[in-house]
């Protein structure tokens, strides 16, 4: 299957200032992205769907001025948490679709930790 | 809407015993995918099984199978011959058609399973 990386791997910030995610895709022209997050314990919520060269599409729910996605190329998809704040503490996760099946493929996440 | 029900919050088995995780799904669609994923403690997302709704065969990758019950709305994951290794949170997974060329995984809420040395 496809590489998916993350970077960084873990995260500590300030209440209010913004911090970038980087999802790339190594070994696959991912026209398609994912970003989920996931709480303690609790399954993946998608977030928003990443195509590259157009606007995201966020799930209802999910701030797109807070949560601001780039898809400029097809291996690199970035998050970025603006203004954040301790409650977007969460582990974000993104994933690329394709291969048989259209399955998706998983970046390793990122623990982001807002103080 | 589509939902995706893990009724098993936890589970554990003995080492070389055989354990069946259940998953059940709500849709209207006929032809969707179905996938099993293993997070492990380092929370990275592994596909376990993949099964495609049209085909009747039931999915197997090595110790892994599933009982694929179209019908009944059930994908349950067999996992035999289990070992320390298995020990992880699994995710049961719709995929729903969105627009044209692109899919989203609808997750179920997990089941955690711990293997007994």
């Amino acid at each position: 299957g496809a590489v998916v990386s993350q970077h960084p791997s873990w995260v500590i910030c300030k209440s209010g200032t913004s911090v970038k995610i980087e999802c790339r895709s190594l070994d696959f022209q991912a026209t398609t992205m994912f970003w989920y997050r996931q709480f303690p314990k609790q399954s993946l919520m998608l977030m928003a769907t990443s195509n590259e060269g157009s606007k995201a599409t966020y799930e209802q729910g999910v701030e797109k001025d807070k949560f601001l996605i780039n898809h400029a190329s097809l291996t690199l998809s970035t998050l970025t948490v603006t203004s954040a704040h301790p409650e977007d503490s969460s582990f974000y996760i993104c994933s690329i679709s394709g291969g048989a099946g259209n399955e998706q493929f998983f970046g390793p996440g990122t623990r982001l930790t807002v103080l | 809407a589509q939902t995706v029900t893990q009724s098993q919050p936890e589970m554990s088995v003995q080492e070389a015993e055989t354990v069946t995780l259940s998953c059940t799904y709500d849709t209207s669609e006929n032809n969707y995918y179905l996938f099993w994923y293993k997070q492990p403690p380092s929370r990275q997302m592994i596909l376990v099984i993949r099964q495609e709704a049209y085909k009747q065969q039931n999915a197997t990758e090595n110790r892994f199978s599933v009982n694929f019950q179209k019908a009944a709305k059930s994908f349950s994951l067999k996992i035999s011959d289990s070992q320390l290794g298995d020990t992880a949170m699994y995710f049961c997974a719709f995929m729903k058609h969105v627009y044209s060329g692109t899919y989203k995984y609808i997750f179920g809420t997990g089941t955690r399973l711990k293997v007994l040395a």
